[in-house]
């Protein structure tokens, strides 16, 4: 099975702020990443497909970069309702498997 | 667009069937995986399994042993078993489409139902 590992599990910041998450895979796993955004209460939404492909809807700000092994969720200028949990998601093999999540807080 | 709704008993009892169902609106179940992933209180996001509208599935080999996912493509439905329920079996359980644009490409969960909390006393 592959384990996903993000870092870090908890980040404080402001708005307007950068922010930058990161997810690694235990094996390569090319660009078979998502990433999703979960606030309270709701389900995951998702904002970047195929590592790097931003979904129709989502704000620019968001984006995705990586492969192999090592990926990236950057925002680039941090909005008030950007504050969430954030979770990657591999696709490459079964069982498919989640980051144990990036809570994003108000700092 | 496409929209996924989970339904079910909200409390199941220890050592019986959970069993949930997905309805899918606004387009058809065919061509697609139709997935379910559960999210224990306060805890992260584990994937169940999907099905393929014809039936074909993949299990998480943690759950596999207690797992049913069928397709009822007569009303867009998919259905979850999940027998010999624990406390630990506790959590919001969501219903997803997995989408492929192109075979043995990158896939995606979106969209995903609201979920459904399920809890597991007696």
């Amino acid at each position: 099975d592959i384990q996903m590992t993000q870092s870090p599990s908890s980040l404080s910041a402001s708005v307007g702020d950068r922010v930058t998450i990161t997810c690694r895979a235990s094996q390569s796993i090319s660009s078979y990443l998502n990433w999703y955004q979960q606030k309270p209460g709701k389900a995951p939404k998702l904002l970047i497909y195929a590592a790097s492909s931003l979904q129709s809807g989502v704000p620019s700000r968001f984006s995705g970069s990586g492969s192999g092994t090592d990926f990236t969720l950057t925002i680039s200028s941090l909005q008030p309702e950007d504050f969430a949990t954030y979770y990657c998601q591999q696709s490459y093999s079964t069982p498919r498997s989640f980051g144990q999540g990036t809570k994003l807080e108000i700092k | 667009q496409v929209q996924l709704q989970e339904s079910g008993p909200g409390l199941v009892k220890p050592s019986e069937t959970l069993s949930l169902t997905c309805t899918v609106s606004g387009g058809s179940i065919s061509s697609y995986y139709w997935s379910w992933i559960r999210q224990p209180p306060g805890k992260g996001l584990e994937w169940i399994g999907y099905i393929y509208y014809s039936g074909s599935t993949n299990y998480n080999p943690s759950l596999k042993s207690r797992v049913t996912i069928s397709v009822d493509t007569s009303k867009n439905q998919f259905s979850l078993k999940l027998s010999s329920v624990t406390a630990a079996d506790t959590a919001v359980y969501y219903c997803a489409r997995e989408v492929e644009v192109v075979p043995a490409a990158p896939r995606w969960f979106d969209p995903w139902g609201q979920g459904t909390l399920v809890t597991v006393s007696s």
